[in-house]
Parts: C-alpha cells; sequence; structure tokens
C-alpha cells in the first residue's frame, strides 16, 4: 500500500464547478498535511497546510480527517487557472522529510 | 526576494555522459533534497542534507552524487546518465522544524540521448 494515495483523475469539470479531491495516508503518526499545486512541466508550490480544525483561503478548503487518516480539498467556482496537478502531501512524523502521493489532475474547460 | 534557483533550467547529455545540476537557496534552509520527477509521477526523494549531514534514500542508485559546499549550495551530479535517468530534477528546501514545508526551484528537465 502507498503511504499517500491520490485518485489520479483527470477530473475534467466546467468553469464554475465545484470539485473536490481525496487524500489518504497509511501512517496513523502523520503530523503535517499539505496540498501542493503543480502546474504542467513546472515546479511543485504549496496551496495550502491542512489543520486538524480544518482551514479555508478564498474558494479552496482543506479538511483533515486523522481518525479515517483522509484528506480532502474542496474548490468552489472553478477557474480555468485552477487547471492544474494537485500534490496531497504528508508529513509522517518520523522526520521532516515530506511524503508526495502522485497528484489530482483537473481540468477545468470553459 | 528569497527563493531556490537552479540551473541550468534544460540539460541534454549524452548516454553515459556525466552531467552536473546545480541548486541555490536564499532562504538560508538547514536541509537541502534532491528529488527526481518523471511523468505523471510523484516527486521521488534522492538525497537530502541537513546541514553538511548526507542522507541517502535506500534506492537511490549509486550513479546519483551530491555535493553541498556550503549552506547555500548543493550539486547533483549523474556519472553516467542512462535513457532511464531523463527527468526533472527538482532541488527543495526546509527548516527541519515547524511545519517542514518545502519550498521548490522551478526545477531542471534533463534529457538523456
Amino acid at each position: 500500500r502507498k503511504e499517500v494515495e491520490q485518485d489520479p483523475g483527470p477530473f475534467n469539470v466546467p468553469e464554475g464547478a465545484t470539485v473536490a479531491f481525496n487524500c489518504t495516508y497509511s501512517n496513523s503518526a502523520s503530523q503535517s498535511f499539505f496540498w501542493y499545486r503543480q502546474d504542467c512541466r513546472k515546479e511543485p508550490k504549496l496551496l495550502m497546510s491542512v489543520y486538524s480544525s480544518g482551514n479555508e483561503d478564498g474558494r479552496f478548503t482543506a479538511q483533515l480527517n486523522r481518525a479515517s487518516q483522509y484528506i480532502s480539498l474542496l474548490i468552489r467556482d472553478s477557474k480555468l487557472s485552477d487547471s492544474a496537478t494537485y500534490l496531497c502531501v504528508v508529513n509522517p512524523g518520523s522526520s521532516y522529510k515530506l511524503i508526495f502521493g502522485s497528484g489530482t489532475r483537473l481540468l477545468v474547460r470553459p | 526576494d528569497a527563493m531556490v534557483i537552479q540551473n541550468p533550467r534544460y540539460q541534454v547529455t549524452q548516454f553515459g555522459k556525466p552531467v552536473t545540476l546545480s541548486c541555490s537557496q536564499t532562504l538560508n534552509h538547514n536541509v537541502m533534497y534532491w528529488y527526481q520527477q518523471k511523468s505523471s509521477q510523484a516527486p521521488k526523494l534522492l538525497f537530502h542534507y541537513y546541514d553538511k549531514d548526507f542522507n541517502n534514500e535506500a534506492d537511490t542508485p549509486d550513479n546519483f552524487q551530491s555535493r553541498r559546499p556550503n549552506t547555500s549550495f548543493c550539486f547533483l551530479d549523474i556519472r553516467s546518465p542512462g535513457l532511464g535517468d531523463a527527468a526533472m530534477y527538482l532541488c527543495a528546501t526546509s527548516r527541519p522544524f515547524g511545519s517542514n514545508e518545502q519550498f521548490f526551484g522551478p526545477g531542471t528537465r534533463l534529457t538523456v540521448l
């Protein structure tokens, strides 16, 4: 079983749609959680950290469910510019290294 | 602006010809990482430095080596590139404490002919 698992997609949605991505992690001792965004042929960039209480940044909402070892990202009112790969990233707690999921690809169409 | 810089952005080499990729940072972070990323895959950690302490991942081939002469610079040496080494190579930095967020450079895309 992979340490961090994501649905690879692609998710193909119209502009204005709401889309949700899920991610599961295997290590219950994991400490920190992140969503990174990666555009085609570019480097990953931090989208948001994920806190136990959940957090929101504009159109983006991240949730953490420690009991189910599950992280989600909700994007409301999708824009064309949201088209990218979204990487679920976990710090397993044993060190400062991060474990990356393979990413979920989002395509927002006009 | 503080950042992570990688050079070159694109590197073409021949099969078996050594190549060196470079990374520099102005963030003054203790930890520097090298990742290999192939299409539609997660970044794969090759190794990292915590200050001058080198940490190799168990499955990183011997063909890959690294040097960190000072806090700001880190190099990735591929001694004998094979066709399977064609990939994006990403350098990242972080602090070893706190949120552990990693900051990435723009990457070097390596082509092996």
